[in-house]
Formats: structure tokens, sequence, C-alpha cells
């Protein structure tokens, strides 16, 4: 499978717990960006990487959340002291810079 | 005023029915435009990107007007498989290089 891949796909954790998400995007592809969505909303931008550079990250992401791309090739994306409100839907795309993204399956965040 | 807005739905229609989804943006310096199909608790995939003069893949056909700064997706002869949530996606300008959801729109074709 040479698509986007997410893992895990489902995750539940305690609130306060750290939590961290691994994406691997297609090989090619320069660009990576991570999304979150909640049911009923389209997908929010939270951050993106061109190569190993995270370029832009939206002022709605805390300081509990944080990304890395260290090689430029798979990306992490961490969650430290979860809250029941990041319980969501998080979404890695990947693409070679301005053409279309491609998402990988997600993984299910429920934080109880 | 949201950057994306789409009609909310639902759309309930019946098999072979032609539908109509709009989209504004509010960012009038984006460059590129696309349409994405969701399904339930799946991830959005690329249904088409939609270009300055129109263009149209078999039953679908995508419009943009950027003096309106809208977005239309035009479906013709629908399917039951064609039942999904449409997101309507906007790139460049102020966004930069992220690309901007709508909330989507529900579509259900029933028989």
């Amino acid at each position: 499978d040479t698509g986007v891949s997410q893992n895990p796909r489902h995750k539940i954790t305690k609130r306060g717990q750290n939590v961290t998400f691994r994406c691997d995007p297609i090989s090619e592809h320069n660009r990576l960006y991570w999304y979150r969505q909640t049911l009923g909303q389209g997908p929010e931008f939270l951050t993106y990487f061109q190569n190993e550079a995270q370029l832009e990250k939206s002022r709605l992401l805390s300081d509990r959340f944080s990304a890395e791309r260290p090689k430029g090739s798979f990306s992490t994306l961490e969650i430290q002291r979860t809250e029941q409100g990041d319980s969501a839907m998080y979404l890695c795309a990947s693409s070679l810079s301005n053409t279309e993204a491609f998402f990988g399956q997600g993984t299910r965040l429920t934080v109880v | 005023r949201k950057e994306v807005e789409q009609d909310p739905g639902p759309f309930n229609v019946p098999e072979g029915a032609t539908v109509a989804f709009n989209c504004t943006y509010s960012n009038s310096a984006s460059q590129s435009f696309f349409w994405y199909r969701q399904d339930c608790r799946k991830e959005p995939k690329l249904l088409m990107s939609v270009y300055s003069s129109g263009n149209e893949d078999g039953r679908f056909t995508a419009q943009l007007n950027r003096a309106s700064q809208y977005i239309s997706l035009l479906i013709r002869d629908s399917k039951l498989s064609d039942s999904a949530t449409y997101l309507c996606v906007v790139n460049g300008g102020e966004y930069g290089n992220k690309l901007v959801f709508g909330a989507g729109t529900i579509l259900r074709v029933k028989s």
C-alpha cells in the first residue's frame, strides 16, 4: 500500500495522559499536514511541514500539542495532558507542493 | 464570516436526480480549489480539482466564479453510492499552503 498510513487507528486514553500518533506520508511527497475533525465539522488545520521544516501552526493549537518530522519523512503528533475536548479524529495528509493532498485513514482519539 | 461556507444540507434526493452544491470563500486571493468526498467515519478523498474554466468528470461538473468567490459542484444522474459528505476546499492567498475546508454538505440518495 503506497498511500498515507496512520497509526494507531484508534486510541482510548485517560484524561491527563500523553499520546503520540504517527503518520507515514506517500514517499515522494514533500508536504505533510495534520488536521483534526469532530462530528459534523470539516477538517480543521493544525500544522504542516515542508520536508522537515514546520512552516505553519494553527493558533488554535495549544502548547500541549507538538508535531515533528525529523527527517522529512514520517511525522509524529504528540498531545500532552490530554483533555476530553481533545477527543476527535486526527487526520494526516501529504502532497507534492501545491498539488492535491491525500489523506490517511486517521487516528480516532477518545479521552475518558 | 467563516472562511469557507457550504450549504448545510442534508440533501435528500431520489436516484437519477441532479443535485447542485454551492460553496463561497472569503479570501479573494485563493488560488486552488477542490471538492473532496467523505464517507461516514472515513477519510476525505479527492473528488476533483476545480479549474477557472470549469471542468467535468463523468457525472460531476465543477465551476469556479472568482468574481463572486463561489464554487459549485453538480452531480447528474445521482447513484445510491453518491451518498456522502461533500467538502469544499480552498488553498492559497492568505491561507498560504494550508487547505481550508468547509463544514461539508451531506447528500443522501434514496431508491
